[in-house]
């Protein structure tokens, strides 16, 4: 199984452009969610889902957006991209319990300049 | 105050040692507790589940305390393995989406 799957692995943007995360699981996991990670704090939740057609915000939701068109998909849009936003995305998947953790992508480093 | 707190170090021990991190959080009614590991410039991934009776892994042993509302997490005869970025995670409700991470302690074991 190939887990989670994350694309692009790095990127880099002008202020103002916009682009997708994209994330795929093939665990059949309900949930999955969308972290930032900045120097010297923890993950934060930006989006998340339970479920296709459902989602919800988290901690740091604005400046981007989510849909869950499938079980599987669950890409990242970044409506206008700020200096703010340069960070290490990474998606996570897992059961609706989260008693048993998250599965991890391998990351998107993305710069704004 | 964050929510989840961690001593970031980092801890710098030789091979063979046994180290301790601790972890505490705030939201009395968390209901699971984690430890993740992440290699530099790496996702974390799922080290061990903390039990309120305690529980171990090999070398890991993690504790939790809600009386006082940390957690910790021993590992003994570290290896060079083992150097990496432990995070505390707590998850304050029935589901996923009430995840909260550490900052995360930096380890790392020298020959």
């Amino acid at each position: 199984n190939a887990g989670v799957t994350q694309t692009p692995k790095f990127q880099v943007l002008k202020t103002g452009q916009s682009m997708t995360l994209q994330c795929a699981q093939d665990m059949n996991h309900e949930y999955m969610s969308w972290y930032r990670q900045d120097p010297g704090m923890g993950l934060r939740l930006i989006h998340y889902s339970v479920g296709a057609g459902i989602t919800d915000q988290g901690e740091v939701p604005n400046g981007y957006n989510v849909s869950r068109s499938t079980t599987e998909d669950f890409p990242l849009r970044l409506l206008s991209a700020a200096p703010s936003q340069t960070s290490v995305y990474f998606c996570a998947s897992g059961q609706l319990s989260g008693a048993l953790g998250y599965t991890f992508g391998s990351g998107t480093r993305l710069t704004v300049v | 105050r964050k929510e989840v707190e961690q001593d970031p170090g980092p801890f710098n021990v030789p091979e063979g040692a046994t180290v301790a991190f601790n972890c505490t959080y705030s939201n009395s009614a968390s209901q699971s507790f984690f430890w993740y590991r992440q290699d530099c410039r790496k996702e974390p991934k799922l080290l061990m589940s903390v039990y309120s009776s305690g529980n171990e892994d090999g070398r890991f042993t993690a504790q939790l305390n809600r009386a006082s509302q940390y957690i910790s997490l021993l590992i003994r005869d570290s290896k060079l393995s083992d150097s990496a970025t432990y995070l505390c995670v707590v998850n304050r409700g029935p589901n996923n989406n009430d995840m909260r991470f550490g900052a995360g302690t930096r380890l790392t074991v020298k020959p």
